[in-house]
């Protein structure tokens, strides 16, 4: 069973810097792609990017310039930062679990954090 | 980038109505293709995963069909806890876009 869990400040400033923490609990954390996907207020889900234990990153090709997706897989922790926030970055932050062997899919999520970018 | 269209857009059905949402990729994604459901205030849940494979623990009412470019969401005898978006999303390679949602109601 894998369990995950968002923590971060609720509240960004504009042109400031988003950052979120994701701790994982399993004991399979190179089977799996670790994900941030976000969902704005009444609106669908974008995938942001993922990192796997080698070190491999993956980015969201419209968010790639302004993201960093890093992990302490020591501490079996990933992070998420998300620079130049807008507005538009409000949103829930899901860290999530993507399964990397075969067909890859998300079946973990954590509870999700809304952050609200505003000043 | 691939791009993910859904239909309808929302539905409402009855108790015991076998449902159909349908999703198209813009280009051939083989089977790489999951579906999940969203309820208010919660995560995703993962549903179907390689257009057709029963996640575990998902009531057999649910079923995926389709390859290549069109595929299908089923369930067979509509529950009252089935009210929620449903939504796709391609795993054929990054972004891993998802459907804009279906937003199913019950009657």
């Amino acid at each position: 069973q894998v369990q995950l869990q968002e923590s971060g400040p609720g509240l960004v400033k504009p042109s400031e810097t988003l950052s979120l923490t994701c701790t994982v609990s399993t004991a399979s954390i190179s089977s799996y792609y670790w994900t941030w996907i976000r969902q704005p207020p009444g609106e669908g889900l974008e995938w942001i990017a993922y990192i796997h234990y080698s070190g491999i990153t993956n980015y969201n090709p419209s968010l790639k310039s302004r993201v960093t997706i890093s992990a302490d897989m020591s501490k079996k922790q990933f992070f998420l930062k998300l620079n130049s926030v807008t507005a538009a970055d409000t949103a829930v932050y899901y860290c999530a679990g993507m399964f990397c062997s075969g067909w890859p899919r998300v079946d973990n999520w954590g509870q999700g954090i809304l952050v609200t970018v505003s000043s | 980038d691939i791009q993910m269209t859904q239909s309808p857009s929302s539905l409402s059905a009855s108790v015991g109505d076998r449902v159909t949402i349908t999703c198209r990729a813009s280009q051939s994604i083989s089977m790489y293709l999951n579906w999940y459901k969203q309820t208010p205030g919660k995560a995703p849940k993962l549903l179907i995963y390689a257009a057709s494979s029963l996640q575990s623990g998902v009531p057999l009412r649910f079923s995926g069909s389709g390859s290549g470019t069109d595929f299908t969401l089923t369930i067979s005898s509509l529950q009252p806890e089935d009210f929620g978006i449903y939504y796709c999303q391609e795993s054929f390679g990054s972004p891993y876009t998802f459907g804009q949602g279906t937003r199913l109601e019950i009657k």
